[in-house]
């Protein structure tokens, strides 16, 4: 039972444009969401997040949208660098009277920026 | 301020035989988790400790593997006997609390069984 999905497995963009992926998640519990970024051989960091009671969050060149009645949440780069190449991972949290959190990842998408 | 460190970061071993990984959060971090990362997937969790004590085991195969954090600082986790399908990147990472959300990450210990 997936909970986060990240349907594109992989993205190609050009150097200076946008770069969007997408997450859809099921679990309607889920209160804050997270992306994180992953280069080869190392761990992942953490990007941006954006809590379930807003519906947008902006960090430089980083912006989460989110949509909870389609339960849907995307990440857009702009403009896109060949530095961002990356794995890029969802990530949703359900608290459980604040006690702990745990977090749920998606299958995570390879983006390319092209130079 | 130093990150999650994590060791070794390869391992090799044949199916049956035992591995254990080692990991020390940042310091002050009161939660502890492990993760399984297979080829191709997001990172499970498989335990999460707050201090010394287990918070969450509900996805660790008990059978094969086991935690400690005895001292609520550094973990290890161990797999015996290991099985093929246990090949994966092991993730530690760590937060202030139980509550924080965000979470660092170790660079991974890569697996792999044969």
């Amino acid at each position: 039972d997936q909970q986060v999905k990240q349907n594109s497995p992989s993205l190609s963009v050009q150097e200076g444009r946008i770069s969007i992926l997408n997450c859809d998640y099921t679990n309607s519990m889920f209160d804050y969401f997270l992306w994180y970024k992953k280069y080869p051989a190392e761990g992942p960091t953490f990007l941006i997040s954006i809590s379930s009671i807003k519906d947008k969050n902006e960090d430089g060149r980083f912006t989460v949208f989110l949509n909870k009645s389609a339960k849907h949440l995307s990440l857009h780069i702009v403009p896109s660098q060949p530095g961002d190449s990356a794995v890029y991972f969802c990530a949703a949290s359900a608290s459980y009277g604040g006690a702990t959190n745990k977090l749920i990842f998606g299958t995570g998408t390879l983006l390319a920026v092209q130079p | 301020e130093a990150g999650v460190a994590q060791s070794p970061r390869y391992k090799i071993i044949e199916k049956r035989q035992s591995v254990a990984f080692w990991c020390n959060p940042i310091s002050g971090h009161a939660t502890l988790y492990w993760y399984q990362q297979i080829l191709g997937q997001g990172p499970k969790l498989l335990i999460q400790f707050q201090n010394n004590g287990v918070v969450d085991d509900s996805q660790l195969p008990k059978d094969r593997f086991s935690a400690e954090r005895l001292k609520g600082v550094d973990s290890t986790l161990k797999i015996q006997p290991a099985k093929l399908e246990d090949s994966a990147v092991y993730l530690c990472a760590s937060s202030l609390t139980s509550a924080s959300y965000e979470q660092y990450f170790g660079p991974g210990t890569r697996l792999t069984v044969t």
